[in-house]
């Protein structure tokens, strides 16, 4: 595609509930990043993929997170149990290989745990 | 590890006046350093960026914004705004190898 790709745009769960968010990045871009954007926080970073690299999965704020990126391209974050403060904008962006180059981002999935 | 601390959390200006966003990054390396803004109710997309080369970098809309490496800052300016720049704005900072970490935004009101 030609841009980044989000879904589902909209998500609505019960807490306790496991959900799972996908991401396709731009074709070729070897960078993927994962971010939460809730108001008055920001864009806070959740977990970096480069490469064939071991990800950084420094910004997880729980272990109740987790991503993976198979075959280099699509990405699935996925949060266990969720919980009513997990209700966020979740980002994801994709950048060629280089810390210089421009990240592209996608509209994001909004989630709202009930 | 590198941060970025927006020092304004909201701005508000009246149209065709100057502004200035601010924004102190920590980094013990060379850094690259960009702006990023989101309209309302849109995605978010790069305003401009600084790489190296001259310390004053021009971006789209009429923003500019100027590295200063001894004060660690990169603040964004317009000498004159308009009501459709009205948007939050993001300041970033990334190091060779690692993640592209983001300021909490500012939100810039600009009103008539």
């Amino acid at each position: 595609g030609a841009g980044v790709s989000q879904s589902p745009s909209n998500k609505v769960t019960e807490k306790g509930k496991d959900v799972e968010l996908r991401c396709d990045p731009i074709s070729g871009h070897t960078a993927l990043y994962w971010y939460r954007q809730s108001l008055g926080q920001g864009l806070e970073f959740l977990i970096y993929f480069q490469g064939n690299s071991a990800p950084d999965k420094s910004g997880l704020p729980s272990d109740r997170f987790s991503a993976e990126r198979t075959g280099g391209s699509v990405s699935t974050l996925t949060i266990q149990r969720t919980q009513q403060e997990d209700s966020a904008v979740y980002l994801c962006a994709s950048r060629w290989t280089g810390d210089s180059t421009e990240a592209f981002f996608g509209q994001g999935t909004r989630l709202t745990v009930v | 590890a590198q941060s970025v601390t927006q020092l304004d959390s909201q701005v508000p200006v009246f149209e065709e006046a100057p502004v200035e966003l601010r924004c102190n990054y920590s980094s013990s390396v060379s850094v690259y350093l960009f702006w990023y803004v989101q309209y309302p109710n849109q995605g978010l997309q790069l305003l401009l960026k600084y790489l190296s080369g001259s310390t004053l970098v021009k971006g789209i809309n009429g923003f500019e914004a100027e590295f200063n490496k001894s004060q660690t800052s990169f603040h964004l300016r317009k000498p004159s705004v308009h009501i459709s720049d009205t948007a939050e704005y993001f300041c970033a900072v990334s190091e060779a190898g690692t993640a592209l970490i983001f300021g909490k935004g500012t939100t810039l009101s600009v009103s008539s």
